[in-house]
């Protein structure tokens, strides 16, 4: 199975501040990788799929890059509605796992 | 709009069975893949189970195979999820999501229902 990595597994940061996440996969995924954000008590919402496409809808200040097996997830300028827990996932198989998880916390 | 409800969680004794439903709404049903993922207390989300648009093909965790069943009845717009032999560690709220957006061969997840709580405990 493939596994997936994401760096730092917490991380605190303020209001405007640029944001950057990493997500590792165990083996070549090409750009088979999406990214979710969830809040507490909610359904998790995509935000950016096939490494770099971001959902409709999506705020322009989110981006992600990478390509293999290293992936990033940019947050340009933090906002109050960001902090949240965020989720790489690869689509690489049919069993698609999770990354465990970044929480981002108001500094 | 597209809606996704998920009914059938509940309280069940270790070594019991349940059987999760969720209805969908707004979208053709028939043309979507769909996948349940689960969350236990606190911790992070688990991607348990896929049923492709026909029925045709299911897929599993290693951590629920031979346990669980997905199922689908495309005139009703929902999927199942049956749960045999419930552990302990099978406690988690269990989400269903639509496979909405191609992505090589698989698909990631556009639509998720609100989630429902499953907790295995004597």
């Amino acid at each position: 199975d493939i596994q997936l990595t994401q760096s730092p597994s917490f991380l605190s940061a303020s209001v405007g501040d640029r944001v950057t996440i990493t997500c590792r996969a165990s083996q070549d995924i090409s750009s088979y990788l999406a990214w979710y954000q969830q809040k507490p008590g909610k359904a998790p919402n995509l935000l950016i799929y096939a490494a770099s496409t971001l959902q409709s809808g999506v705020p322009s200040r989110f981006s992600g890059s990478g390509s293999g097996t290293e992936f990033t997830l940019t947050i340009s300028s933090l906002q109050p509605e960001d902090f949240a827990t965020y989720y790489c996932q690869q689509l690489n198989s049919y069993l698609r796992t999770f990354g465990q998880g970044t929480k981002v916390e108001i500094k | 709009e597209v809606q996704l409800l998920e009914s059938g969680g509940g309280l069940v004794q270790p070594g019991g069975s349940l059987r999760l439903s969720c209805a969908a709404s707004g979208f053709t049903f028939s043309s979507h893949a769909m996948s349940w993922v689960r969350q236990a207390p606190g911790e992070g989300l688990e991607w348990v189970s896929a049923i492709s648009n026909s029925g045709g093909s299911t897929w599993y965790a290693d951590s629920v195979k031979g346990r669980f069943t997905v199922s689908r009845d495309n005139s009703k717009s929902t999927v199942f999820l049956q749960m045999n032999t419930l552990r302990a560690e099978d406690t988690a709220v269990y989400f269903c999501a639509r496979g909405g957006i191609r992505v090589g061969s698989t698909s990631c997840f556009d639509y998720w229902g609100q989630g429902a709580l499953v907790t295995v405990s004597s």
